[in-house]
């Protein structure tokens, strides 16, 4: 069965400082694999996905994302975080052979100015 | 700048009152999907269809909800009656099914409050 884990509830960074929000995954066979950003009062956006290929994935506002087959991770990170980033980030994988992608339960970053 | 849009973006309702929430997925989107997010429950997968065909249904309270696509561009959830339980955000998505385009693009949602 297909799942994905986001360990963390909340995650707070001070601003200019790197962000890791992390992901792990559960799948049968090949992972295809999302993040999603939710802002207050508004639905979820697409920021970036993994398919195939490079293992690094860069993605919307700078975000970029590390899929590590070995450890069935993937987490979203971004070199230097801005308060504009806080928002409730969203980990999914899509259900094998399906067009369903099952989400995380959220992190919500907070960037300290 | 292609979007997919909800309409009404608040309603509240009393009890056992019929709601409709409507969605207009992107131009040549052939997957729509519903979810539900609540505090509790975060983000639930109601119902989804493929090329105007309903595929999976299991997340909706039978008795009360249903989900249409009547054509191409309009998707229509509805509760008949509503609840106060039945209170959150309701989304709705649109995607591409394909090899490499599973990604799902997001209304702004309906906030539904049943009294």
């Amino acid at each position: 069965a297909q799942s994905v884990a986001q360990p963390e509830d909340q995650v707070n960074v001070a601003e200019g400082n790197p962000l890791t929000v992390k992901c792990t995954y559960s799948v049968s066979g090949n992972p295809y694999l999302f993040w999603y950003v939710q802002y207050p009062n508004r639905g979820l956006q697409f920021l970036l996905k993994y398919i195939t290929g490079d293992n690094l994935v860069k993605g919307s506002y700078g975000f970029e994302a590390e899929f590590n087959k070995s450890q069935t991770s993937f987490h979203l990170k971004k070199p230097s975080a801005l308060v504009s980033d806080s928002a409730l980030y969203f980990c999914a994988v899509r259900v094998y052979r399906d067009d369903k992608i099952i989400f995380g339960k959220g992190t919500r970053l907070h960037i300290l100015p | 700048d292609a979007r997919v849009t909800q309409t009404p973006r608040h309603k509240v309702t009393e009890m056992g009152q019929e709601v409709t929430m409507r969605c207009q997925p992107i131009l040549g989107h052939n997957t729509v999907f519903w979810y539900r997010q609540t505090m509790m429950q975060g983000l639930e997968l109601l119902a989804y269809f493929r090329n105007r065909a309903p595929l999976d249904d299991s997340g909706m309270p039978k008795d009360r909800f249903s989900a249409e696509m009547p054509d191409a561009t309009l998707a229509t959830l509805k509760i008949q009656p509503s609840e106060p339980r039945d209170s959150a955000v309701y989304f709705c998505a649109s995607g591409f099914s394909g090899r490499t385009s599973y990604e799902q693009y997001f209304g702004p949602g309906t906030r539904l409050t049943v009294t």
